[in-house]
């Protein structure tokens, strides 16, 4: 089946700008989290959906905002872009692991440039 | 904070089981250890995971300790594909998809 499909997978931004990217997650994951990776920071959680709701948020600006739609997909949105939002944003999916304890299947990640 | 800790780096020996050791030592008795990998400009992949008893699939083996205070990734057979950085990571299931990774260790496998 399908894995998590994320768009755009490269992107270039100047700072003030917003960006959104979109995740697909595997057919049936009902859970979307997103992660942002830097080299200076590594992988950090910023936030999860379920069922179109917000389940967990990490540690991150209100610029960094996210949704999920009915059929699962989800989209995050950063605002008034700075450049140390330069990162790997990596989606990930899985069943509901609230009630789980399987693994998160990542997909290939969006690479922002932010100039 | 990542509640694990893991040498930044080790190399093995293509062919040879390559052990990674993680330390969690203030690990509670509901959360799991997870082991996932990535290898270079991917997105992370799911290893293996275990609560308290060994576990064995067929990418590696999972060693926890007794007092599970400390664990050991196995892969019996390292080969050149397995260069990567590891990342062991405990969880609670009440955490949702909320995994805190560390520093993982950069895991390089020389012919």
């Amino acid at each position: 089946k399908a894995g998590v499909t994320q768009t755009p997978r490269y992107l270039i931004k100047t700072r003030g700008q917003q960006v959104t990217l979109s995740c697909s997650p595997i057919s049936g994951h009902r859970s979307v989290s997103w992660y942002q990776q830097t080299p200076g920071q590594g992988l950090q959680f910023l936030f999860e959906y379920f069922s179109e709701t917000q389940r967990n948020k990490g540690n991150f600006p209100g610029r960094f905002s996210g949704r999920q739609f009915s059929n699962s997909r989800s989209e995050m949105n950063v605002s008034t872009l700075e450049l140390g939002d330069s990162a790997l944003y990596l989606c990930a999916s899985s069943l509901d692991l609230a009630k789980n304890t399987g693994e998160l299947f990542f997909g290939e990640g969006s690479r922002l440039t932010v100039l | 904070d990542a509640k694990t800790t893991q040498p930044p780096s080790m190399d093995c020996a293509e062919g040879r089981a390559a052990n990674l050791p993680c330390n969690h030592s203030t690990i509670s008795g509901n959360e799991y250890v997870y082991w996932y990998r990535q290898i270079h400009s991917q997105g992370p992949q799911y290893i293996i995971h275990g609560l308290k008893n060994n576990e064995t699939n067929e990418m590696a083996s999972l060693i926890i300790t007794e007092d599970r205070k400390s664990s050991t990734l196995i892969l019996p057979h390292a080969t050149l594909r397995d260069t990567a950085v590891y990342y062991c990571i405990v969880r609670d299931k009440a955490a949702g998809n909320k995994l805190t990774f560390g520093g993982g260790t950069r895991v390089l496998v020389k012919p």
